[in-house]
C-alpha cells in the first residue's frame, strides 16, 4: 500500500533554533516528493520539489533532501522565525498516471516560540 | 502567491441544504481538484477534472458532484448537505504536461453543517 508518514506529529520549538522533520514513505514508482507549508486556515504552499535524482533543494531557510534508496526525506529549518509556524506537508507523486498521483502524510504541526 | 480563489472561506448551514463551493484560477491551468482535509489528518482526493468537460472521482468517495463547463471554474455541489460533510474543502489547480507540475491550493472552505 502506497504510504507517506511524518515525524515528529508535532514539534514545539524556541524562535531562532533549527529543526529537522521527516518524511518516510513507499510510494511506487516514484517519480517526485514535494514539501508544502500550509498556514492554519489556509491552503498549502509548495516549499521545494526534487525528482528521484535530486538528494538536496534548498529555498531560503528550507532545505530538503531526499534519498530514494531508503525512501526517506527531510526538512530541515534554519534560524526558525514565529512564521514558520504552520504544518509541513510532505507529498510523493507516482508515476502511475498522466495525473501524476499525489500521496499526502498528515503533516508535522510545527509550532515556534518566541 | 497563486491566482486561485474560493468562495465561501466559511459557511455554516443547516442539514439538508443544497450548496455550491465555489473555485477559481486565473492561470490557465488545465488540470483542477477538490480535496476534503480534516483537522490533524491528510488531504483526500474527491474529484478532479483534465479540462472543460471533463470530471473523475478521486480516490474518497465523495456524495458530492462537480463541474467544468469553464476553464477557470470548478464548482463543487452538495444536493442535501449533512453533518457528516462537516470539512475543509481545498481547491487546487496544475498546468497541463508533466506529472511534475506543481498544484497550486486555494485558501480553502471550511463547512459546518448542523
Amino acid at each position: 500500500k502506497n504510504q507517506v508518514e511524518q515525524s515528529p506529529q508535532s514539534l514545539i520549538i524556541l524562535e531562532g533554533k533549527n529543526c529537522t522533520l521527516q518524511c518516510n514513505y513507499t510510494v511506487s514508482p516514484f517519480s517526485n516528493l514535494r514539501w508544502y507549508k500550509q498556514d492554519t486556515g489556509r491552503g498549502p504552499v509548495s516549499l521545494t520539489i526534487m525528482t528521484f535524482s535530486e538528494n538536496t533543494k534548498s529555498n531560503g531557510r528550507y532545505t530538503a533532501t531526499l534519498d530514494a534508496d531508503t525512501k526517506q526525506s527531510s526538512l530541515h529549518i534554519t534560524a526558525s522565525q514565529l512564521s514558520d509556524s504552520a504544518s509541513y506537508i510532505c507529498v510523493v507523486s507516482d508515476r502511475g498516471s498522466t495525473l501524476g498521483r499525489l500521496y499526502f502524510g498528515r503533516g508535522t504541526q510545527l509550532t515556534v516560540w518566541p | 502567491e497563486a491566482d486561485i480563489y474560493q468562495t465561501p472561506r466559511y459557511l455554516v448551514i443547516g442539514t439538508g441544504k443544497k450548496i455550491t463551493l465555489e473555485c477559481s484560477q486565473t492561470m490557465g491551468h488545465d488540470k483542477m481538484y477538490w480535496y476534503q482535509q480534516d483537522p490533524g489528518m491528510e488531504l483526500h482526493l474527491i474529484h478532479y477534472s483534465y479540462g472543460v468537460n471533463s470530471t473523475e472521482k478521486g480516490d474518497l468517495s465523495s456524495e458530492s458532484t462537480v463541474s467544468r463547463i469553464r476553464t477557470e471554474h470548478f464548482p463543487l455541489t452538495l444536493e442535501s448537505a449533512r453533518p457528516s460533510h462537516t470539512s475543509q474543502y481545498l481547491c487546487a489547480s496544475s498546468g497541463s504536461g508533466l506529472s511534475t507540475d506543481t498544484q497550486y491550493f486555494g485558501p480553502g472552505t471550511r463547512l459546518t453543517v448542523l
